[in-house]
């Protein structure tokens, strides 16, 4: 199998706020893991590639210090919101890459809102 | 620029309606393309993968086909568990990135 985990699924903070968004590959080691953002009725707009012990690479106009990735293990990364605001407000899914193939398999998302 | 294109962008069929969607692509050594569900306020969940032209992969009711220049999801006798937004991602040689380029997704809905 190749199940990921994401936790919280929903959270609502208040605007200046952090929260931290977990993804766990739970039956295989993951090297690369990868965040997504999707705004209702759009696709996936990936926001950065995480790589095991290693920096995250972000997209052409993620702010890497509003959004920080941390991969520590083979098994987890997490994204933090850093003082979040209301236009922070989407559904945020993760995804991890089973080597050898590229295949990228995808958490239940997590639902972020931000009065 | 890779880029992935599907059509229709919705696509409305009668329980027991066979239709295709369509997956055009633009990659540059393509490593693979992936077809995946999307249900609403969930994330993706894998179908298939293909590598090379005249490949075909069958599940259920789904069969996905990839030419050099594009991918078909071909769906027999639908039933309306299977309404759901199809997604289409490939992966190329690009700069040596692990990361897939995804169409915007068709939503299909199929009624009873």
């Amino acid at each position: 199998g190749a199940v990921v985990s994401q936790h919280p699924s929903w959270v609502i903070c208040k605007s200046g706020t952090s929260v931290k968004i977990e993804c766990r590959s739970l039956d295989f080691q993951a090297t690369t893991m990868f965040w997504y953002r999707q705004f209702p009725k759009q696709s996936l707009m990936l926001m950065a590639t995480s790589n095991e012990g290693s920096k995250a690479t972000y997209e052409q106009g993620v702010e890497k210090d509003k959004f920080l990735i941390n991969h520590a293990s083979l098994t987890l990364s997490t994204l933090t919101v850093t003082s979040a605001h209301p236009e922070d407000s989407s559904f945020y899914i993760c995804s991890a890459r089973k080597a050898p193939g590229l295949e990228q398999f995808f958490g239940p998302g997590t639902r972020l809102t931000v009065l | 620029e890779d880029q992935v294109t599907q059509s229709p962008e919705a696509l409305r069929l009668q329980e027991g309606e066979s239709s295709s969607l369509n997956c055009s692509y633009t990659v540059s050594g393509l490593r693979g393309l992936f077809w995946y569900r999307q249900d609403p306020g969930k994330g993706p969940e894998f179908l298939f993968t293909l590598y090379s032209a005249g490949e075909e992969k069958e599940k259920e009711r789904l069969k996905a086909t990839l030419t050099k220049k594009e991918s078909f999801l071909h769906i027999t006798a639908p039933k309306p568990e299977d309404s759901a937004t199809y997604l289409c991602a490939a992966g190329g040689t690009q700069g040596g990135s692990e990361k897939l380029v995804f169409g915007k997704g068709t939503k299909l809905t199929v009624n009873p």
